[in-house]
C-alpha cells in the first residue's frame, strides 16, 4: 500500500523552529516530486513547497521563502520541512504528498501533522 | 502568481441533485487543473486530474471539464457521501501550485 506518514508537529513559540518529517512507503520514493501543503484552522488548503527527485529544484510559496527549507533523503524514503522564524500564521495542519506520475498533482497524501505557533 | 477562484463558496443541495462547481484561474493553465474532496479531519482526496480524468476508484458521477482559465466540476446525482468541501488546484508548473478557496457542499 502506498503511504505517506508525517511526524514532528507540536507547539512552538513565535520565532522558534520545528522540523517536520514524512516517511513514504509502498512506492519508489526517489522517483517522484514531493510536496508540503498546509491548512490553517477552519481555512482552505495552501501549497507550501515542492522538491524534485534529486533535490535540484525546490520551490516555495512566497510567505515561507527564506524561513522554510524542504529537503529529502531518498535512501531513507523521507521528506523534511525545516521551519524557522515561525509565526502565528504558520499554525496549521501540514500534509506531505507525492505526485506519482508527471501528469498528476499531489495524489497520495499523509494524514497530516499539526503545528501550533503560540506563546 | 496564479490566483484561483471558486463559486459558489457554499452550496446547499439534496441527494439526487445535479451539482456544478466552477473554478477560474487568473491566467491560462492549459488543462493542468485538479479537483479534490475533503471531509472534516481528513486529508484531501484527489478526484480528477488534467481537468477531466477521473482518478482510479472515483465514482463516475463525478466529471470535470474546461480549459484555459475556466473549469467546472459536476456531480451528476449527489449522494450522501458527497457532502464535503471541494477544492480546485492548478499545477501548471512545479514552481507554483495554487488551490482555490473551496466550495462546501452541505445538505439542503
Amino acid at each position: 500500500e502506498v503511504e505517506m506518514v508525517e511526524s514532528g508537529g507540536g507547539l512552538v513559540q513565535p520565532g522558534g523552529s520545528l522540523r517536520l518529517s514524512c516517511a513514504g512507503s509502498g512506492f519508489t520514493f526517489s522517483s517522484f516530486w514531493l510536496s508540503w501543503v498546509r491548512q490553517a484552522p477552519g481555512k482552505g488548503l495552501e501549497w507550501v513547497a515542492n522538491i524534485k527527485q534529486d533535490e535540484s529544484e525546490k520551490y516555495y510559496v512566497d510567505s515561507v521563502k527564506g524561513r522554510f527549507t524542504i529537503s529529502r533523503d531518498n535512501a531513507k524514503n523521507s521528506l523534511y520541512l525545516q521551519m524557522n522564524s515561525l509565526r502565528a500564521e504558520d499554525t496549521a495542519v501540514y500534509y506531505c504528498a507525492t505526485m506519482t506520475a508527471n501528469i498528476l498533482p499531489p495524489d497520495v497524501w499523509g494524514q497530516g501533522t499539526t503545528v501550533t505557533v503560540s506563546s | 502568481d496564479i490566483q484561483m477562484t471558486q463559486s459558489p463558496s457554499t452550496l446547499s443541495a439534496s441527494v439526487g441533485d445535479r451539482v456544478i462547481i466552477t473554478c477560474r484561474a487568473s491566467q491560462t493553465i492549459n488543462t493542468w487543473l485538479a479537483w479534490y474532496q475533503q471531509k472534516p479531519g481528513k486529508a484531501p482526496k484527489l478526484l480528477i486530474y488534467k481537468t477531466s480524468t477521473l482518478q482510479s476508484g472515483v465514482p463516475s458521477r463525478f466529471s470535470g471539464g474546461g480549459s484555459g482559465t475556466e473549469f467546472a466540476l459536476t456531480i451528476s446525482s449527489l449522494q450522501p457521501d458527497d457532502f464535503a468541501t471541494y477544492y480546485c488546484q492548478q499545477y501548471n508548473t512545479y514552481s507554483e501550485f495554487t488551490f482555490g478557496p473551496g466550495t462546501k457542499v452541505d445538505i439542503k
